[in-house]
């Protein structure tokens, strides 16, 4: 079975430009999330998709960030215009409940720099 | 008061020895608590989980719950180098279905 796939797994970019990161997460699995994780420290969530809705994005910095799964299988994350700070990994998981007993099933991640 | 808190290490331990990793927690809701290992370079994944008070074993890992004390740990017997990785505490409660993580400890078996 497939796991996680994210892409791209690298991406290098100047401050003020778009980027968007893509995750399949495995099939049959209703929940997703996208987590920031900087160098040291743990994941972060961004936000949770159960099936196609957001169920929780209180961390998302919606100026700049957002978020998408139509038919509430692939996701994408986009940040539109990239800042310095948003160099960091993106990672996306999934788990086959609503997690409070599930596995979080992670991805490679997606290292941005911003330069 | 951060939710989770973990000591950042390094924690160096001898090959064969026993490693111990401890993690707080503040949030007196949480309900279930989840230790993730973490490769340089690699995304986390799951090696223990624990839902009442006591100890979990499975294998070398031992993890140990305390919700009065709000304290997990996990034990790894007989240190291997290839357990050289960071281990991320997580927990998750009942109330909001958040899954909170730690920062990590890095420990580093020396062979």
């Amino acid at each position: 079975e497939a796991g996680v796939v994210q892409s791209p797994r690298y991406k290098i970019i100047e401050k003020k430009q778009p980027v968007a990161f893509w995750c399949n997460p495995i099939s049959g699995h209703n929940t997703l999330y996208w987590y920031l994780q900087n160098l040291g420290q743990g994941p972060e969530l961004l936000i949770r998709y159960e099936n196609e809705e957001a169920v929780d994005d209180s961390q998302l910095p919606k100026d700049r960030f957002s978020a998408e799964r139509l038919k509430g299988v692939d996701s994408t994350l986009k940040i539109q215009p990239a800042e310095l700070g948003d160099s960091a990994v993106y990672l996306c998981a999934s788990s086959s409940d609503r997690g409070f007993t599930g596995e979080l099933f992670f991805g490679e991640g997606s290292r941005l720099t911003v330069l | 008061q951060k939710e989770v808190e973990q000591n950042s290490g390094p924690l160096s331990v001898p090959e064969g020895a026993i490693a111990s990793l401890n993690c707080t927690y503040s949030d007196r809701g949480s309900q279930s608590f989840f230790w993730y290992r973490q490769y340089s370079g690699k995304s986390p994944e799951l090696i223990m989980f624990i839902y009442s008070n006591g100890d979990k074993e499975d294998g070398r890992f031992t993890a140990q719950l305390n919700k009065a004390s709000q304290y997990v740990s996990l034990l790894i017997r007989d240190s291997q180098p290839s357990d050289s990785a960071t281990y991320l505490c997580a927990v998750n409660n009942m109330r909001d279905d958040k899954i909170i993580f730690g920062k990590g400890t890095r420990l580093h078996i020396l062979p």
